[in-house]
């Protein structure tokens, strides 16, 4: 069945930066777009950035645009996100989720277990 | 910020009926998706295109729509529905994506 392992989380200092992964396993990992979405403690869930099968169309939100990067290797059925100048307001459980979408929708159909990135002086 | 809005909190009693609602206006163009999530869980996807059930999800989900507003229905809530509901779409440039804020559901 269908298992996204997410890890890399930890505690880093402000301005630092850090590398969250996502081992995919149980599909074709190539076939599908995948996010990242975050929840900072006791909010929401924000979706943060998304990557197409083939790495050749992604998206950011505005919140972490210019300071994150979101990347794939299909060939290891991974999915990264490197995050740089980390702010307090980074502090989250950060998800990966594969994504299955058209036109009309995009909808996250399978989810990690959550990794924590805890951003503090 | 989130174009998307739900009502912060619902309560229903054991075995009635309750609707969630998430309005906006790229719900008008954009299919939306709903998600569960009980505490230290993951999210979980309960319906999606309106209507559908992925496998597993209990019929007593439902979803339906209206103009910019779609419903999250639970007939016959059980103490298990207890859990924070979330909606999801496609944003009004149609690239990026957003969440609403979530519901609490209190089941009495």
């Amino acid at each position: 069945q269908v298992h996204l392992v997410d890890s890399g989380g930890g505690l880093i200092r402000p301005g630092g930066s850090l590398r969250l992964s996502c081992a995919a396993s149980g599909f074709t990992f190539s076939d599908y777009y995948m996010s990242w979405v975050r929840q900072a403690p006791g909010k929401g869930l924000e979706w943060i950035a998304y990557i197409s099968g083939g790495g050749t169309t992604i998206y950011y939100a505005d919140s972490v645009k210019g300071r994150f990067t979101i990347s794939r290797d299909n060939a290891k059925n991974s999915l990264y996100l490197q995050m740089n100048s980390l702010r307090a307001e980074d502090t989250a459980v950060y998800y990966c989720a594969r994504g299955t979408t058209n036109y009309y929708y995009y909808i996250f159909d399978a989810w990690g277990q959550g990794t924590t990135v805890n951003v503090s002086s | 910020s989130s174009e998307l809005t739900q009502d912060p909190a619902v309560s229903v009693a054991l075995g009635q009926t309750v609707r969630i609602t998430c309005q906006g206006d790229s719900l008008r163009t954009y299919y939306e998706s709903w998600y569960q999530q009980k505490p230290g869980q993951a999210p979980v996807l309960v319906i999606h295109g309106r209507t559908k059930r992925p496998s597993g999800i209990p019929a007593r989900f439902s979803g339906s729509s209206s103009g910019d507003t779609v419903s999250l229905t639970i007939t016959g809530a059980q103490a298990e529905d207890e859990a924070d509901y979330y909606c999801n779409s496609r944003d009004s440039s149609g690239n990026l994506v957003d969440f609403g804020g979530g519901t609490k559901l209190t089941v009495l």
